[in-house]
């Protein structure tokens, strides 16, 4: 099975700021990664496929980039409502495994 | 709207059994693979099992499977999870997701509120 590993494991972060969050894959997964934004008592919601396209209705402050093994989830200009956690998911092969996440608090 | 809804989770016994129901509506259901995603408090989420289009093929995560039934009922746009033989460690909110693509491993763009499942005598 493929492992997914996020870094950091969290971070505190000020509305305005570029947040940078990793992904890395333990083996090529190509561009088969998704990120997903979880509030409390909510579902994961779907904001970045396929590595970098973004999902429909998902605000262009947030963007995705990487290949192979590693990927990145930039959000740019964070805004109070940003404040969650995210995980990536590879859909590369079955199972399709998440990460640990990377909860995103206000400083 | 666009939406899914589960239904059927709550407190068992170990050993005991649950069927899970996730109800779809305002888009067509039977075009899409279908999927069980669950979450223990506290952690991520983890992929439990899939259905294709049809119901003819499915799959499991290998701590469900022998325990775990997926199946799908479109004329009523209806997904269910029955489970079996529950423990302790089955015990996670279970979120009903719409596969983005018929990928046997796919993005997930659609999710229900999820449905709590607490195993504990």
């Amino acid at each position: 099975d493929i492992q997914m590993t996020q870094s950091p494991s969290s971070l505190s972060a000020s509305v305005g700021d570029r947040v940078t969050i990793t992904c890395r894959a333990s083996q090529i997964i190509i561009t088969y990664l998704n990120w997903y934004q979880q509030k409390p008592g909510k579902a994961p919601k779907l904001l970045i496929f396929a590595a970098s396209s973004l999902q429909s209705g998902v605000p262009s402050r947030f963007s995705g980039s990487g290949s192979g093994t590693d990927f990145t989830l930039t959000i740019s200009n964070l805004q109070p409502e940003d404040f969650a956690t995210y995980y990536c998911q590879q859909s590369y092969s079955t199972p399709p495994a998440f990460g640990q996440g990377t909860k995103v608090e206000i400083k | 709207e666009v939406q899914l809804v589960e239904s059927g989770g709550g407190l068992v016994q170990p050993g005991g059994s649950l069927r899970l129901s996730c109800a779809a509506s305002a888009f067509t259901f039977s075009n899409y693979w279908m999927h069980w995603v669950r979450q223990a408090p506290g952690e991520g989420p983890v992929w439990v099992s899939r259905i294709t289009t049809d119901g003819s093929a499915t799959t499991y995560a290998g701590s469900v499977k022998g325990r775990f039934t997926i199946s799908r009922d479109n004329a009523n746009n209806t997904l269910y999870l029955q489970m079996n033989s529950l423990t302790a460690e089955d015990t996670a909110v279970y979120f009903c997701a719409r596969g983005y693509s018929s990928r046997p491993a796919s993005a997930f763009d659609l999710w229900g509120q999820g449905t709590m499942v607490t195993v504990s005598s």
